[in-house]
């Protein structure tokens, strides 16, 4: 099974800066799918961003992007000019593109935004 | 309507009573997801609804029992459980399970506590 790590439990940041979420995953397959998530404190969990394994250029929405980083099997997500509202629990997730079903959640991080 | 709704929002039930949970999307979407989160951790699938037919089942008690009534609609049967299945549940849909927009939308959840 494909496993997603997130090695930072907690992050802080301060307004208007930016901060950058590191996730790794492991995984066998060639082609599959990367997501971020934001979940707020007693909020709905909602898709910031996802990246296809077979494109080679990062994602962006806004002020969120993602370093794609394929042969290392890495997935760092950097939110730019943060914003209070920014604050939640960040998760990775990987899906295969074959089995198509699961998502496979990292631990999540916990994003701090100070004034 | 890209939203997914939950009902109700809280619930508290003792160990003997029989309650359900109610999930609704208007997307069109042809999958559905039960995930059951417990605080702090990332979400655990619980069930998988493809095409109004339960495709999967990740080993989940049978005092847990889904049932997808049209292709709309998802639904939680809860009966004799225990506290520690006390957590929020999580209702998500996304347009198939294989497909290649695959980006699954999650509703606000039904916090569970089971005395």
């Amino acid at each position: 099974a494909q496993t997603v790590t997130q090695s930072q439990p907690e992050m802080s940041v301060q307004e208007a800066e930016t901060v950058t979420l590191s996730c790794t995953y492991d995984t066998s397959e060639s082609d599959y799918y990367l997501f971020w998530y934001k979940q707020p404190p007693s909020r709905q969990m909602i898709l910031v961003i996802r990246q296809e394994a077979y494109k080679q250029q990062n994602a962006t929405e806004n002020r969120f992007s993602v370093n794609f980083q394929k042969a290392a099997k890495s997935f760092s997500l950097k939110i730019s000019d943060s914003q209070l509202g920014d604050a939640a629990m960040y998760f990775c997730a990987y899906r295969s593109a074959g089995s198509g079903y699961a998502l496979n959640f990292g631990k999540g991080t916990s994003l701090l935004v100070t004034p | 309507d890209t939203e997914v709704t939950q009902t109700p929002k809280h619930l508290v039930m003792g160990m003997t009573n029989k309650k359900s949970l109610k999930c609704e999307q208007h997307m069109g979407h042809r999958a559905m997801y039960w995930y059951k989160q417990k605080a702090k951790k990332p979400p655990e699938l619980m069930f998988v609804y493809s095409y109004e037919k339960l495709s999967i089942n990740e080993s989940v008690p049978s005092r847990f029992s889904p049932e997808c009534p049209n292709s709309s609609l998802l639904n939680l049967h809860l009966h004799a459980l225990q506290p520690e299945d006390s957590a929020l549940y999580l209702c998500a849909s996304s347009q198939e399970v294989t497909s290649t927009r695959n980006e699954q939308f999650f509703g606000p959840g039904t916090r569970l506590t089971v005395l």
